[in-house]
């Protein structure tokens, strides 16, 4: 199985700031990782896909990069409406598996 | 409109079985595959499974292999799972998703359905 490992696991951040969440992959995913964000008591939302393609709707704000085994969700100025809990997730093989997730708490 | 609805919570007691139904739109059922993911209370994304509503066929994740059955009704475009012998580690909230097109990311996901496993 392929493992995802993220970090921080918390971060406290301020509106402005600039975010960045990293996931780290077991072993070579290329570049088929999506990120999701899920605020409490709501479904999560697909942000992005293949690494770094944004989905429709998603502010311009999120980007991501990265490549095999490490990969970056960047939020270039956080957002009130921004504070929630990033999930990573690889879908280059079975079983699909989800990093532990990184709350971002406001400052 | 594309959308995946899913039946309500339940409360089962452990060693019963529950069964949680995802109706999806017809576009959904006809063209994309279907997948479970769970959430613990208070814990991450864990998927369940992966499933053809055009073939019936299903992949599952080794830990719910052999306990977990996933079914479809074409007539209603609605996908099924029904997972035995509950135990309280099986109480968390299941979604139902629709897979981004031609890969296994998700870009639409059900309302959830919240199954408790309480004695």
């Amino acid at each position: 199985d392929t493992q995802m490992t993220q970090s921080p696991s918390t971060l406290s951040a301020s509106v402005g700031d600039r975010v960045t969440i990293t996931c780290r992959a077991s072993q070579s995913i290329s570049l088929w990782v999506a990120w999701y964000q899920q605020k409490p008591g709501k479904t999560p939302r697909l942000l992005i896909y293949r690494a770094s393609i944004l989905e429709s709707g998603v502010p311009s704000r999120f980007s991501g990069s990265g490549s095999g085994t490490e990969f970056t969700l960047t939020i270039s100025s956080l957002q009130p409406d921004d504070f929630a809990t990033y999930y990573c997730q690889q879908y280059v093989s079975f079983p699909l598996t989800f990093g532990g997730g990184t709350k971002v708490e406001i400052k | 409109q594309l959308q995946l609805v899913q039946s309500g919570a339940e409360v089962k007691e452990p060693g019963a079985s529950v069964k949680v139904s995802c109706k999806a739109s017809r576009d959904i059922f006809i063209s994309y595959y279907i997948h479970w993911v769970r959430q613990a209370p208070a814990q991450g994304l864990e998927w369940v499974a992966m499933f053809n509503p055009r073939s019936g066929s299903t992949t599952y994740a080794q830990n719910f292999q052999g306990r977990v059955t996933m079914t479809r009704d074409t007539s209603t475009a609605t996908v099924y799972m029904e997972l035995f012998s509950l135990k309280s580690e099986d109480t968390a909230v299941y979604y139902c998703v629709r897979n981004g097109a031609g890969h296994n990311y998700f870009d639409l996901w059900g309302q959830g359905t919240l199954i408790s496993v309480s004695s």
